[in-house]
């Protein structure tokens, strides 16, 4: 059973870079086959794509947030990363971390992290 | 982008109801649709993958359908576990996006 898991600060300062790490288990990133992506969700509103990294290290991303984003991939210790550079009290969300499985949908999320941007 | 039009926003329904949730997108995505329950608090689950086929471990009162612009989800008969919010997600094309919600209360 393959379990996601979001971790980084709760809190960041406007201007400052939003950093999170979803760590992988019961599955390898390594293994290919899937894609990995961030989504995000602001208080009780909808859900928003941020973008997804494969093992190899290519992305894609939201072209609406591309200019801020970077997701980078450590096989090594089996996570992958989000970078939001410039945040402004927009961004905060709860952070998603998800597998894009077989039928190109997402299979697997982790529960999801509350960033809060704030002085 | 493509865009989700999900409808009704909101729907109130009892317990043994049958309840459908229909999404629509701005242009055609074959069967490339999935459907979503979001408890509060928790991550989404997916209900439905490929347009309309059941995701192991979900009643079998769930069902989909449709393909190209029009999709539904059907609920044959409410239970209590079941008042939650749901979204359909269309990952034919990128970005992938979002329905913008089906709020479902108890009556």
């Amino acid at each position: 059973q393959v379990q996601l898991q979001e971790s980084g600060p709760g809190l960041v300062k406007p201007s400052q870079t939003l950093s999170l790490t979803c760590t992988v288990s019961g599955g390898s990133i390594s293994s290919g086959g899937y894609y990995w992506s961030w989504i995000r969700q602001h208080p009780g509103k909808g859900l928003e794509w941020i973008g997804y990294i494969y093992y190899s290290g290519s992305t894609y991303y939201n072209p609406s947030l591309k200019s801020r984003v970077t997701i980078s991939v450590d096989t090594s210790k089996n996570q992958f990363s989000l970078k939001l550079s410039s945040v402004t009290a927009a961004d905060t969300a709860v952070y998603y971390c998800a597998r894009e499985g077989d039928y190109g949908d997402y299979d697997y999320w982790g529960q999801g992290t509350l960033v809060t941007v704030s002085s | 982008d493509i865009q989700m039009t999900q409808s009704p926003s909101s729907l109130s329904a009892s317990v043994g109801d049958r309840v459908t949730i229909t999404c629509r997108a701005s242009q055609g995505i074959r069967n490339d649709l999935g459907w979503y329950q979001q408890k509060p608090g928790k991550a989404p689950k997916r209900l439905i993958y490929a347009a309309s086929s059941l995701q192991s471990g979900v009643p079998s009162r769930f069902s989909g359908s449709g393909s190209g612009t029009e999709f539904t989800l059907t609920i044959s008969s409410l239970q209590p576990e079941d008042f939650a919010t749901y979204y359909c997600l269309q990952h034919n094309s990128y970005p992938p996006t979002f329905g913008q919600g089906t709020r479902l209360e108890i009556k």
